[in-house]
């Protein structure tokens, strides 16, 4: 298995726009989830979905922020408009037992 | 909500060196992962380990869920060690393998 995929790997715009993560979980995983990691408040989990439904979104930090999961081996993660303060690493991972797997995160910088 | 506290923040070896990492938590868990976050960012599962002790290698851990922690151990370190050590825990009432993760270990080892 290719593991989890996540793309681009790097993105880079300038404030006002909007930005889309993508994620392919691993096949067959019914969970997936979505990390956000920064040097001041390290993981911090925005939102996750079980069977495609989202579960628990409490983490998300404003509504700028929106995730989707259209089918179980898609999802997005899309900020609009997007802020300097959104800068971070964005990290997906899907699970199935309950041991989670990570894809090798996106790199966002917001100019 | 749980909390998760890792000890030390910060460790530095000499290669060989063996070395042990702890997790407290605040409250019961289902669920409690250790991962390796390598010095390119990619977050690797090393141990899935609710409770009791399990090996891989030169790594080991162990949970004692009654008294709320878990250790990591690392014996004959090896520059490839290096990095960002972090546990992550479901509490028992947390549900759908929601991971809160601790703020790390970071490691570093040298020839």
């Amino acid at each position: 298995d290719a593991g989890v995929i996540q793309s681009p790997r790097h993105e880079v715009t300038e404030m006002g726009q909007e930005v889309t993560l993508r994620c392919k979980p691993i096949s067959g995983h019914n969970s997936l989830f979505w990390y956000r990691q920064t040097m001041m408040r390290g993981l911090e989990l925005l939102i996750y979905f079980n069977n495609n439904v989202p579960i628990d979104d409490s983490g998300m930090p404003e509504d700028r922020f929106s995730a989707k999961m259209p089918n179980a081996s898609f999802s997005t993660l899309k900020i609009q408009p997007s802020e300097p303060r959104d800068s971070a690493v964005y990290f997906c991972a899907s699970s199935f037992t309950g041991k989670l797997f990570f894809g090798s995160g996106t790199q966002l910088s917001v100019l | 909500g749980i909390q998760v506290e890792q000890s030390p923040p910060d460790l530095i070896l000499q290669e060989g060196a063996n070395s042990t990492l702890r997790c407290n938590f605040s409250d019961s868990v289902n669920n409690l992962q250790w991962f390796h976050q390598n010095p390119w960012g990619q977050l690797i599962n090393l141990f899935y380990i609710p409770s009791g002790t399990k090996q891989n290698g030169r790594l080991s851990a162990t949970t004692v869920a009654t008294e709320r922690y878990s250790l990591l151990y690392i014996s004959s370190s090896q520059t490839t060690d290096s990095g960002v050590y972090f546990c992550a825990v479901e509490s028992q009432g947390g549900g759908y393998n929601k991971l809160i993760f601790g703020a790390g270990t970071r490691l570093a080892v040298h020839p």
